[in-house]
């Protein structure tokens, strides 16, 4: 069974530029969940869909959004990019939320210069 | 403060010690913990899973959840080389909340 993949892996911008990242769930799992991680801080949760439906959010600003498409594949976009954007984001799916086991892809890379 | 704290190490120990990671929260309605393992350029992955108080053991991993203190713990017996990953702790109300997770402990087992 293939796992979460994200891509891309890796991706450096520039301050005031937009992203989109994107994540593929396990087959069959229709809940995916998106975090952001950095050092001392741990995951913070952005946000969780379910069924193409926003079902939770964290405390981002609204520059933060997503969406995700009837396959169950998600993408996650953040537009005019600060440096405190730099961090690893991670996606992770599950067959129906955070209470089922969570299954992390490998995650992106974001570096705002 | 933090909602869930945990100390960021590194944790360094022998090949073969127990090792014990630690969590304390604030919230008390919070019913459901997790303990996660994430290697170095890995996604976390699930490594036990526990509900309410009490202890839960699978293999060389145990996990322990005190309600009343409000602090859980992971402990790791014969611990390996291969151990060594920063542990994460996640926890939450119920199905209608989102997981709250720590900083991690990066934890160093020494051959």
């Amino acid at each position: 069974k293939a796992g979460v993949t994200q891509t891309p892996r890796y991706l450096i911008k520039t301050r005031g530029q937009q992203v989109t990242l994107s994540c593929s769930p396990i087959s069959g799992h229709r809940s995916v969940s998106w975090y952001q991680q950095t050092p001392g801080q741990g995951l913070q949760f952005l946000f969780e869909y379910f069924s193409e439906t926003q079902r939770n959010k964290g405390n981002f600003p609204g520059r933060f959004s997503g969406r995700q498409f009837s396959n169950s594949r998600s993408e996650m976009n953040v537009s005019t990019l600060e440096l405190g954007d730099s961090a690893l984001y991670l996606c992770a799916s599950s067959l129906t939320g955070a209470m089922d086991t969570q299954y992390f892809g490998p995650g992106t890379r974001l570096t705002v210069l | 403060q933090k909602e869930v704290e945990q100390d960021p190490g590194p944790l360094s120990v022998p090949e073969g010690a127990i090792v014990s990671l630690n969590c304390t929260y604030s919230n008390s309605a919070f019913q459901y913990f997790m303990w996660y393992r994430q290697y170095s350029r890995k996604g976390p992955e699930l490594l036990m899973y526990t509900y309410s108080s009490g202890n839960k053991e699978d293999g060389r991993f145990t996990a322990q959840v005190d309600k009343s203190s409000k602090y859980i713990s992971l402990f790791i017996r014969d611990s390996q080389p291969s151990d060594s990953a920063t542990y994460l702790c996640a926890m939450s109300a119920g199905s209608n909340y989102q997981l709250i997770w720590g900083a991690g402990t990066k934890l160093i087992i020494k051959p």
